[in-house]
């Protein structure tokens, strides 16, 4: 498996503030995505970065709240938008494509939170 | 649409009892992988194992094992002789050719393993 890092590995800050997430890979990936943990709850799915194109956002979220770069194919970075206390969460990058698309791993996490 | 259900939100064992952690998927695609990750205390996802739709063969890797039935579209997983060092959320997770390979995530079990 990839090593996956993660900058910064935790935050604090203050409503109305963004904050940009970095994450990196040890090897080339097909594909890179950003999910979400809010606490106590399980792994949703912000959207896949996309290679030199505009990210596939699922439902619930827009790239006004949740802008995502991809400029190449070991690289991505995540920006919560103007945050509120409700953007408190785990924030975890997660590859696919080291050998093949069947499995994902998934990068330490992103602990925010917004006071 | 994809879909996983884990029924049960919180399983607390004595140590060495063994225990069945159930995981349900829906899907209407013929190519999908099915995966089970854990998440200790430490918060990283570590990924178990995985399987294919078209291998129905179930698993053995020292205490795990996993049941994988279309029939009933169930991949269960059980820890034999638990110790404390299982204590963690399990994920079961889905992920479908038709959506891209993208990864849904059930909603988690919490195991307990008391001494």
């Amino acid at each position: 498996s990839a090593v996956i890092s993660q900058k910064p590995s935790r935050d604090i800050c203050q409503r109305g503030t963004s904050l940009t997430i970095q994450c990196q890979v040890d090897s080339q990936v097909t594909m890179m995505f950003w999910y979400r943990q809010q606490p106590g709850q399980s792994l949703t799915l912000i959207a896949t970065a996309n290679q030199g194109s505009e990210a596939t956002y699922e439902s619930g979220f827009v790239i006004d709240k949740f802008p995502i770069s991809r400029p190449n194919l070991t690289f991505s970075t995540l920006t919560v938008s103007n945050m509120s206390p409700e953007d408190s969460s785990i924030y975890l990058c997660s590859v696919k494509g080291l050998a093949g698309l069947d499995t994902q791993y998934f990068g330490p996490g992103t602990r925010l939170t917004v006071l | 649409a994809q879909k996983v259900t884990q029924a049960q939100t919180e399983i607390s064992v004595v140590e060495k009892e063994d225990v069945t952690l159930d995981c349900v998927y829906e899907t209407r695609d013929t190519t999908y992988y099915l995966f089970w990750y854990k998440q200790p205390p430490s918060g990283e996802l570590v990924f178990l194992i995985r399987r294919n739709s078209f291998d129905e063969q179930n698993e053995i890797s020292g205490r795990y094992s996993w049941n994988f039935q279309k029939s009933t579209s169930s991949f269960n997983f059980t820890i034999t002789a638990s110790q404390v060092v299982d204590s963690a959320v399990y994920f079961c997770a889905l992920s479908e050719r038709t959506g891209g390979f993208k990864t849904i995530f059930g909603a988690g079990t919490r195991l307990f393993v008391k001494a």
